[in-house]
């Protein structure tokens, strides 16, 4: 089944404690990309990838990093989280083509305290 | 990027058809109208996209109007399994480099009633 997959799908944690958040896709997409959704604000993309060893900002960097190293995964990181950083989490992939549906992970809802 | 305009919330009652509109005067001639919906406690899913036919597929009907300033995303009987928020996104194929980007906007809140 074609799936894009994060983990962990909940989290609280404090301030200034590093965490990285898992996403993996098993459909070989190389186009892949990291949005957080806030209300009354939609979604905002944070990060994409075009494909391995190849990412670049999108909207909303500040505070986030990640990492390309492999084709099906895409870790998003917060070395120093803050509480602005509370929010719901959505990776995303995608085929090469922009006309291509993306497929979304389920989520993965932080609380920084 | 073209902007998109949707009613804030629409009420529907189950196995009865639902209209679901979107404007986008500002349209050009390269946007695809694509459609995702975003079920309670889940991510965003696609439901269909066009760009100047009318296009059916399992999930939905996407009507475009001939001047392609706006669109209606047909539920052709509503469940309750079908409430969701929908976005409705145009997306410029000419865009190079990072074309792949979604702009969402706050989209339509479907109720449907039992």
């Amino acid at each position: 089944e074609a799936q894009v997959t994060q983990n962990p799908r909940y989290l609280i944690t404090v301030t200034g404690k590093k965490l990285t958040v898992t996403c993996s896709q098993n459909m070989n997409h190389e186009y892949m990309s990291w949005y957080r959704q806030d209300p009354g604000l939609g979604l905002r993309q944070i990060y994409y990838s075009m494909n391995v060893e190849v990412t670049d900002k999108g909207d909303v960097p500040e505070g986030y990093k990640v990492s390309r190293k492999e084709k099906r995964n895409f870790p998003l990181i917060l070395e120093s989280p803050s509480p602005n950083q509370t929010s719901l989490y959505f990776c995303a992939s995608g085929v090469g083509t922009s006309n291509q549906p993306q497929h979304f992970g389920d989520g993965t809802r932080l609380s920084i305290l | 990027d073209a902007k998109t305009t949707q009613p804030n919330s629409m009420e529907s009652n189950e196995e009865e058809p639902v209209h679901l509109p979107c404007n986008h005067s500002t349209i050009s001639g390269t946007d695809y109208i694509h459609w995702y919906r975003q079920l309670p406690s889940q991510g965003p899913e696609y439901v269909i996209h066009g760009l100047t036919s009318n296009v059916n597929n399992r999930m939905a009907s996407l009507a475009i109007a001939e001047d392609r300033k706006s669109s209606t995303l047909i539920l052709h009987r509503a469940t309750l399994r079908d409430a969701a928020v929908y976005y409705c996104i145009l997306r410029d194929v000419r865009n190079a480099g990072n074309n792949r980007k979604l702009i969402w906007g706050l989209g339509t809140s479907l109720a449907v009633n039992p």
